[in-house]
């Protein structure tokens, strides 16, 4: 079954040093999205992109963070000048479809980067 | 802002009974999904419902869409040990792709 598979499972990095993460969506699928979630709590949305651009951002997506997709496979999530409370586990997800739809599109998650700042 | 809410918190069963999570958005949901987490993995997609009133099954797990769009359960019948993990609800808002996740219930079983 194909799946979205995320680059590095684990990232530590310096408060104030830029840090990207990288996914590889279900090679089908036209939707992308970042979710993070802080130990222990819930999954948060953060941004969605379809046709080359954001179509939905949340609050926490700030001037700080940036979305890419470099080339026909890879989608990325930068923070500029990582802070202490970007520490989380960071999902890519990836769907066929637009999630509010009127069919079935479930988003299939990838394994997650656990981002660590120090 | 949107909100969508999830009871219990926390819930603790004997292998075998019964287990039910609610959920409820202040906004309309165009559709609303389950996902299943287990501890150190991540959110895997259970089901999605779309019409109001809507109730589908799947093996011993019973899942309704209320007659608002507003509110869903997810209903466990007989838990079992593998069923362990966290039950989250997520929904777009009407046209929106942007997809709020309830704080989710985490469901314990006792052999």
């Amino acid at each position: 079954e194909p799946e979205v598979t995320q680059t590095p499972s684990h990232q530590v990095t310096q408060m104030g040093q830029e840090v990207i993460l990288r996914c590889v969506p279900i090679s089908n699928h036209l939707y992308f999205y970042w979710y993070r979630q802080i130990l222990g709590q819930k999954v948060e949305f953060l941004v969605s992109f379809y046709n080359n651009e954001i179509s939905e951002k949340s609050e926490i997506f700030d001037d700080q963070f940036s979305v890419e997709r470099p080339d026909g496979s890879n989608f990325t999530l930068k923070i500029r000048s990582t802070k202490l409370e970007d520490s989380a586990m960071y999902f890519c997800a990836s769907s066929a479809g637009a999630l509010a739809t009127y069919s079935n599109q479930p988003q299939h998650f990838g394994d997650g980067t656990r981002l660590s700042i120090l | 802002g949107q909100q969508v809410m999830q009871i219990p918190q926390y819930q603790h069963v004997q292998e075998g009974e019964d287990f039910t999570t609610y959920c409820n958005s202040s906004t309309t949901l165009s559709n609303i999904q389950w996902y299943k987490q287990r501890p150190g993995g991540h959110p895997v997609f259970l089901i999605q419902l779309v019409k109001s009133g809507e109730v589908k099954k799947q093996k011993r797990l019973t899942f309704q869409f209320g007659e608002a769009k507003k509110n869903s359960s997810l209903h466990i019948t007989a838990t079992q040990t593998t069923d362990v993990g966290t039950y989250f609800c997520a929904g777009p808002k009407t046209s929106y792709d942007k997809v709020i996740f309830g704080p989710g219930t985490s469901l314990s079983v006792i052999p």
